[in-house]
């Protein structure tokens, strides 16, 4: 079955860029996803890109896509405190199902 | 604009009682899906609904059920509960047009079951 990799934890310093990395198995993903998820909540969509996009820009944020070694990257420019979550990679496969990461914990230090 | 709502927002339960979660789609959605996200892990497929009928189907026992109602809003029943059954449940919505762009999840803040 489809599968979903993340790294479990990234600390950066204030106003560096972080990089949340992302691995997929599932070849026939149509819309791979970011979410974010604050202490206590629900799920934030942050941005989503297609298969066959290779970057997305939307503000501080960028998507990378590599379909060839089907790795997804979520870079956060001058990352604040305020951005502090777990990230959450997902893809979506034909049968328009979500397939989630286990969670990356980004901790933004002062 | 609201977005989904979810109802109750926290729940206790003790094994084997039965539970019924409610969701509330942002108007205009007409899909809902359903979600279970156990402490530490990323969120799993349960359901999911478009226009009254089930769509989708997660790995999960038939102790889970769930319908839609004719104004999209939805419900997830748990029967027989067990101690594992212990997590967030997450309801998310979206158009479910023919695009995939018109198929984008949005979440809402969820309901916390504990079993005891």
């Amino acid at each position: 079955g489809e599968d979903v990799e993340q790294s479990l934890f990234l600390s950066v310093r204030e106003g560096d860029s972080s990089v949340i990395n992302c691995t997929y198995t599932d070849s026939s993903s149509t819309y791979l996803y970011w979410y974010k998820q604050e202490p206590g909540a629900g799920l934030q969509l942050l941005t989503y890109i297609f298969s066959n996009m290779d970057m997305k820009q939307d503000q501080r944020l960028t998507v990378l896509l590599n379909k060839k070694d089907k790795h997804l990257s979520l870079r956060i420019a001058d990352t604040q405190t305020g951005d502090s979550a777990i990230y959450f990679c997902a893809e979506k496969d034909s049968a328009r199902q979500l397939t989630f990461g286990s969670g990356t914990q980004l901790t933004v230090l002062p | 604009d609201a977005g989904v709502t979810q109802s109750p927002t926290h729940l206790i339960k003790t094994r084997g009682q039965h539970v019924t979660l409610r969701c509330s789609p942002i108007s205009g959605h007409k899909s809902v899906s359903w979600y279970q996200q156990v402490l530490g892990q990323g969120p799993q497929f349960i359901f999911q609904y478009y226009e009254k009928e089930e769509r989708g189907r997660g790995n999960f026992p038939d102790r889970f059920s769930a319908r839609q109602f004719p104004n999209y809003s939805s419900e997830l029943n748990v029967n027989a509960l067990l101690l594992g059954d212990s997590a967030l449940y997450l309801c998310a919505s979206s158009l479910m047009g023919n695009s995939y762009i018109t198929d984008t999840q949005y979440f809402g803040p969820g309901t916390r079951l504990t079993v005891l």
